[in-house]
Parts: structure tokens; sequence; C-alpha cells
């Protein structure tokens, strides 16, 4: 079963703009992680968050972790035709060492 | 350096046949992962090892699943008398760590 919802679950925006999404999970974490997969393509690795830690950053992307509410956000800044594709957020659901992944945000960036 | 490589890509296979996929870890990770995605879906877990050790496979549907990792490195992922039901993209991961998993291109499985 899975873990995690993204909200929107879909989201197109126009090139340049910048493009948010969040993701809420049901058990206590270790940590959080945001993977993109472009179509037809594998799971890249965007970053990890700590259960610990409020905020990450890493380059364009800032991911902000609320334990208190059991939920995460991505924020992608300025975006590119190049970020169009499917993100994901992963959860270690109480320190497990499999991943829980939640559905996905379809992210469109238009030119 | 090499990442995790998956093969076939693709397979083809008619019901009721068994299928054998594989998986090159990242050299040195300790542990590999499988998972299975539905199309729009996110991954879901199957099964991990921690080297040659199978620690948690509450994620096969069935015992027509069955993976094994005999050296701790290459592992392969076995489903028996296929069904349609199974036709899904499976992924695997390594990782030297607990924390970061890196994917692999998966397996596109098409069981007709």
């Amino acid at each position: 079963s899975q873990q995690g919802e993204e909200d929107p679950q879909a989201l197109s925006i126009q090139e340049g703009e910048n493009a948010t999404m969040n993701c809420s999970y049901k058990t206590s974490i270790n940590n959080l992680q945001w993977y993109r997969q472009n179509s037809g393509r594998g799971l890249v690795h965007l970053i990890l968050i700590r259960s610990n830690e409020r905020e990450k950053h890493s380059g364009r992307l800032r991911v902000t972790l609320d334990t208190s509410k059991k939920s995460s956000s991505l924020l992608i800044t300025a975006s590119r035709a190049a970020d169009t594709a499917s993100y994901f957020c992963a959860t270690d659901a109480g320190g497990a060492q499999k991943l829980v992944f939640g559905q996905g945000t379809r992210l469109t960036i238009n030119p | 350096g090499a990442g995790v490589s998956q093969s076939p890509r693709y397979k083809v296979t008619k019901r009721g046949q068994d299928v054998a996929l594989r998986c090159d870890p990242i050299s040195g990770h300790v542990s590999l992962y499988w998972y299975r995605q539905a199309l729009g879906q996110g991954p879901e877990f199957l099964t991990y090892f921690n080297y040659e050790a199978q620690q948690d496979k509450s994620g096969l549907p069935n015992d027509r699943f069955s993976a094994e990792r005999p050296e701790g490195s290459i592992s392969t992922l076995t489903i028996q008398r296929t069904e349609q039901r199974d036709s899904a993209m499976y992924r695997c991961a390594s990782s030297p760590t607990r924390d970061t998993q890196y994917f692999g291109p998966g397996t596109r499985l098409t069981v007709l």
C-alpha cells in the first residue's frame, strides 16, 4: 500500500515560474526523499531530508518537512522545460529500510 | 561510474511462462531492492537484501514471486506461471547505506 499522497496529481505551469508539490504521509519517519521520473526513464534521486531537519536546498530545489503535520513540500524555482517529469516523495515508514512511495505529481512545463 | 543495470529492458511472455529478471547493483552497494510500478503509480516495494540475506519479502504478492542474491551482488527476481496482472515495470535499486537508493532503468514486463 502507498503511504504518501502527493498534491496536486498534475500541475502545468509556464517556463520560468515556480512549481510547488506537496506530499503527506501517515507514519513516523526517519527521512523523506524526493525522486524525479522522466517519461519512460528511471527514477532519479533529487534530495533527502531527515526528520530533524525542516528545510533543505539543492540548486533550484527547496524541500521543507513538517513532521507535526506529516507533510513535505518540494519547490522548483525558475522552472525549465527539462523539469517536465513525475515527482514522487518516498518515506522510510517508521525507519524501515524499504521506501514507501506516493502516487506522484505529474509536472508539465510549457515553453 | 556505472549505475544500476537491469536486464532485459523489455520482456514479453505468454501467460503461464516463467520469467527471470536480473539486476546488477552499483559495485560495493550493500543493499539491493526490488519494486514494481504500475502505469501512473508510484513504485511499490517487493523485497530487499542486505548482502546475500533477504531481509524483507513482505511485498511479494504471492508465492509465484521469489528473489535471490546468492553472492551478495547480482540479484534475480523470478516470477513463475506468469499472469496478465503481473504486467508492470519492475525496478531494482541499490544503496550503500540505509538512505539514498539508486534506481536502475527497469524491466518492462508484458504478459500476454
